[in-house]
């Protein structure tokens, strides 16, 4: 079973510029979710969808940060304009909708964004 | 969601058991305990999870104290490739929301 795909694995961008990011979760799996972890923590999540729809985007930074999941599948994550501060892996995870056996969430490797 | 509390860091030697403990004293009874780890410059995978029975799989056992206020990860025979950060996350699971709130979790080192 292929795994959470993400692209590109490293970027580097200046203050100011923008950026987006691309995921393709495992096949099947209605729940998407995007992550951000700074150095030395824990991933805190952005936005999760259900379908191509927001479940919650409460802990997003709405002013700078955009994500969609148009067709239910495929998600970008954008952030525009970039501060220093958003320097991070953003890490895409996704998970199986129903069942009992949906308990896991399953994670790619992450984009490493260096801001400067 | 309930807190967790973790060591920041601990040694294991290769070959060993690595008894790794979480503490979640403010636990309710509808939230289970959920083990993730993370190996270096990989995304988190899950481990095991379970809310009051013991439970083990082909990676690991967990053992949940009858209070349920704390629980240690067993990896029975540790290797090398078992180094991670190791997270400890209690939640109730939904169907809906089910995000995962991760702490700083437990730098674990397996040495030779």
């Amino acid at each position: 079973e292929a795994g959470v795909a993400q692209s590109p694995r490293y970027k580097i961008i200046e203050k100011r510029q923008s950026v987006a990011f691309w995921c393709n979760p495992i096949s099947g799996h209605a729940t998407l979710y995007w992550y951000q972890q700074i150095l030395g923590q824990g991933p805190k999540l952005l936005i999760q969808f259900q379908n191509n729809g927001v479940v919650d985007d409460s802990q997003l930074p709405k002013d700078r940060f955009s994500a969609e999941r148009l067709k239910g599948v495929d998600s970008t994550l954008k952030i525009q304009p970039a501060k220093l501060e958003d320097s991070a892996v953003y890490l895409c995870a996704s998970r199986l909708l129903a069942g009992a056996l949906a308990y896991e969430q399953y994670f790619g490797p992450g984009t490493r964004l260096t801001v400067t | 969601d309930a807190k967790t509390t973790q060591p920041t860091s601990m040694d294991c030697a290769e070959g060993r058991a690595a008894n790794l403990p979480c503490n979640h004293s403010t636990i309710s009874g509808n939230e289970y305990v959920y083990w993730y780890r993370q190996i270096h410059s990989q995304g988190p995978q899950y481990i095991i999870h379970g809310l009051k029975n013991n439970e083990t799989n082909e990676m690991a056992s967990l053992i949940i104290t009858e209070d349920r206020k704390s629980s240690t990860l067993i990896l029975p025979h540790a290797t090398l490739r078992d180094t991670a950060v190791y997270y400890c996350i209690v939640r109730v699971w939904q169907t809906g929301a089910n995000n995962l709130f991760f702490g700083t979790g437990t730098r674990l080192t397996v040495i030779p």
